[in-house]
């Protein structure tokens, strides 16, 4: 079984400032990692992903995240925020390997940008 | 290309209305999946098809709902008899390699 935790349902930066989301998991399996994001009224857009390659991971729109198996994390990163950043964003896990398909998310971070 | 897309939009129903909401995915990608999104929630797997095979559907809340991908392509979930509870967005994606690829989502309000 797979459960994702993301500490902190609002988090508000400045413009400028580092953006750092928090994201937990717990997977009885090697899991794949992914962050979506989500603006209102829209779908989820494909931030980056982990799939066992480089452990830090280059998404679009300047964020990054980096897979800790030691500390069962996938934290969010970006050095700058805008203010095209205020969003929702989600971090979900699915098992790796053949078979693997259904995500399961965390309850979200809905992240402000303070001008 | 397209997207994924989702119809209705916005639905709203009364108590006891059956509702039918349509996806269709990108074109060619064979997995498809359904998942329901509650008010200030992440989204919650309902339903996995490969095809038109329903692999999954241990994530349905009810006997209510009903998913079906009789062609392989467009889905449609269906929900009989509809309670407040059920007042959600649902959400589509189809999935390429390990990326699932998200349409904007059906918001349904049960009054």
């Amino acid at each position: 079984a797979q459960s994702v935790t993301q500490l902190g349902s609002h988090v508000s930066v400045s413009e400028g400032a580092l953006v750092l989301l928090r994201c937990n998991y717990s997977s009885s399996v090697p899991p794949y990692l992914f962050w979506y994001v989500q603006y209102p009224n829209q779908g989820l857009q494909l931030l980056l992903k982990y799939t066992s390659a480089a452990t830090l991971v280059k998404g679009i729109n300047g964020f990054e995240a980096e897979f800790k198996k030691s500390e069962t994390s996938f934290h969010l990163t970006k050095p700058s925020a805008h203010m095209s950043d205020a969003a929702e964003y989600f971090c979900a896990v699915t098992p790796s390997g053949a078979g693997s398909y259904q995500l399961t998310f965390g309850k979200g971070t809905k992240l402000s940008v303070i001008p | 290309g397209a997207g994924v897309s989702q119809s209705p939009r916005y639905k709203v129903a009364k108590r006891g209305q059956d509702v039918a909401l349509r996806c269709d995915p990108i074109s060619g990608h064979v997995s498809l999946f359904w998942y329901q999104q509650a008010l200030g929630q992440g989204p919650e797997f309902l339903t996995y098809f490969q095809n038109e095979a329903q692999l999954d559907k241990s994530g349905l809340p009810s006997d209510r709902f009903f998913a079906e991908r009789p062609e392989g392509s467009v889905s449609t979930l269906k929900i009989q008899r509809t309670q407040q509870e059920d007042s959600a967005v649902y959400l589509c994606a189809s999935r390429r390699a390990y990326e699932q690829y998200f349409g904007p989502g059906t918001r349904l309000t049960v009054t």
